[in-house]
């Protein structure tokens, strides 16, 4: 099984900051790696697909770069709304989610 | 528009069972890979099973042998049968559109399901 881990697992920033969460695969994954976010009682959205492609309708302050076995995402200026829990997800074999980055306000 | 709306969550005793049902508009069923995902009170997201548009389903681990991921096509809606729950099963169940075997690219609302004595 691929195991998934991200880092940090909080993150504290203010509006503004560029932002940046890593995330590491157990074995390498080539290019199939996703992002989601997640609100508070809300389902999660998915953002990034094939670690480097923007989901249509979201923001271009969002980027994803990486492949193999490490992975990032960028939020270049962090806005209000941004404030959130993001997962990383494997689908080389099967699913596997990271254990998230809760990115919160400093 | 896409909309997935889960139902049959709810409080069962340990050993016992339930039937998830999530109904889709906007998209059809049978056509698309559909997945349940589950999230742990305060926890992360855990994938939990998968039907093909072709039929083929897979399982975690975690769950495999006690649910059943199934569809009805006229009724256009996803199932999750789960039986032998144990309290490790306690979470929001959401249903999700799959692109092919990929990424979830729509989500339901999500379902609690509580096992407890």
């Amino acid at each position: 099984d691929i195991q998934m881990t991200q880092s940090p697992s909080t993150l504290s920033a203010s509006v503004g900051d560029r932002v940046t969460i890593t995330c590491r695969a157990s074995q390498s994954i080539s290019s199939w790696l996703a992002w989601y976010q997640q609100k508070p009682g809300k389902a999660p959205k998915l953002l990034i697909y094939k670690a480097s492609s923007l989901e249509s309708g979201v923001p271009s302050r969002f980027s994803g770069s990486g492949s193999g076995t490490e992975f990032t995402l960028t939020i270049s200026s962090l806005q209000p709304d941004d404030f959130a829990t993001y997962y990383c997800q494997q689908y080389n074999s099967y699913f596997t989610f990271g254990p998230g980055t809760k990115v919160d306000i400093k | 528009e896409v909309q997935l709306v889960e139902s049959g969550g709810g409080l069962v005793q340990p050993g016992g069972s339930l039937r998830l049902s999530c109904a889709a508009s906007g998209f059809t069923v049978s056509s698309n890979y559909m997945s349940w995902v589950r999230q742990a009170p305060g926890k992360g997201l855990e994938w939990v099973s998968v039907i093909y548009s072709g039929g083929s389903t897979y399982y975690a681990d975690s769950v495999k042998g006690r649910f059943t991921i199934s569809r009805h096509n006229s009724k256009n809606t996803l199932y999750l049968q789960m039986n032998s729950l144990r309290a490790e099963d306690t979470a929001v169940y959401y249903c999700a559109r799959m692109e092919m075997a990929t990424t979830f690219d729509y989500w339901g609302q999500g379902t609690l399901v509580t096992v407890s004595s």
